[in-house]
């Protein structure tokens, strides 16, 4: 599986915007990128996810590079329910469905 | 709608003994896949179901085995339970087996092993 590579930490204050990065150089022109966030005593939560082009949803923002060997997940406003650890994935859609899960990134919201 | 439901939420067994986990999926999707996760680290893959079919399994001895039932509900047994399987086992269910359109997952069993 690819990897991909994320800060171990990260702290924002309240409403402002956040932006998350992730590293994949190895990423294949297969694989999309996919983003999950877990709260506190939860399962993890699917976010956002991509291949080539920017993506918008409802939750947040997807910046893809132009070589796709990086990626930025945009939270536009951030809230203290948006503290949470990040995990950035990368998965090829050619019958490998498996997460791969990395440590993520521990998302610090400051009031 | 229900989202995915685990049971039970909390478990404590003694090493040595067997457990069964259940997952119920978001209704209509036809794909249960189980995750472990240890304290401070990501979730791993242990299987994923399919049809009633197993169509992947990660890295774990053959204590951990599962199955699928007609309904695409799920369950996840672990024999000989270890201290080190100790963790929040997850369930994910979605559409499809084709990952594009995201997994659905369950806040969890927390097993203990003592």
């Amino acid at each position: 599986d690819a990897k991909t590579t994320q800060p171990n930490s990260m702290e924002s204050n309240e409403e402002e915007p956040v932006h998350l990065p992730c590293n994949h150089s190895t990423i294949s022109g297969t694989d999309y990128i996919h983003w999950y966030r877990q709260l506190p005593s939860q399962g993890p939560e699917y976010v956002i996810h991509g291949l080539t082009s920017n993506v918008n949803n409802r939750m947040a923002s997807l910046a893809i590079a132009e070589d796709r060997k990086s990626s930025t997940l945009i939270l536009h406003r951030a809230t203290l329910r948006d503290a949470a650890v990040y995990y950035c994935i990368l998965q090829s859609n050619f019958g490998n469905e498996k997460l791969t899960f990395g440590t993520g990134t521990r998302l610090t919201i400051i009031p | 709608d229900a989202g995915v439901t685990q049971s039970p939420t909390h478990l404590i067994k003694t090493r040595g003994q067997q457990v069964t986990l259940r997952c119920s999926p978001i209704s209509g999707h036809k794909s249960v896949s189980w995750y472990q996760q240890v304290l401070g680290q990501g979730p791993q893959f242990i299987f994923q179901y399919y049809e009633k079919e197993e169509r992947g399994r990660g890295n774990f001895p053959d204590r951990f085995s599962a199955r699928q039932f007609p309904n695409y509900s799920s369950e996840l047994n672990v024999n000989a339970l270890l201290l080190g399987d100790s963790a929040l086992y997850l369930c994910a269910s979605s559409l499809t087996v084709v990952m594009v359109y995201g997994y659905t997952f369950g806040s969890g069993t927390r097993l203990t092993v003592v």
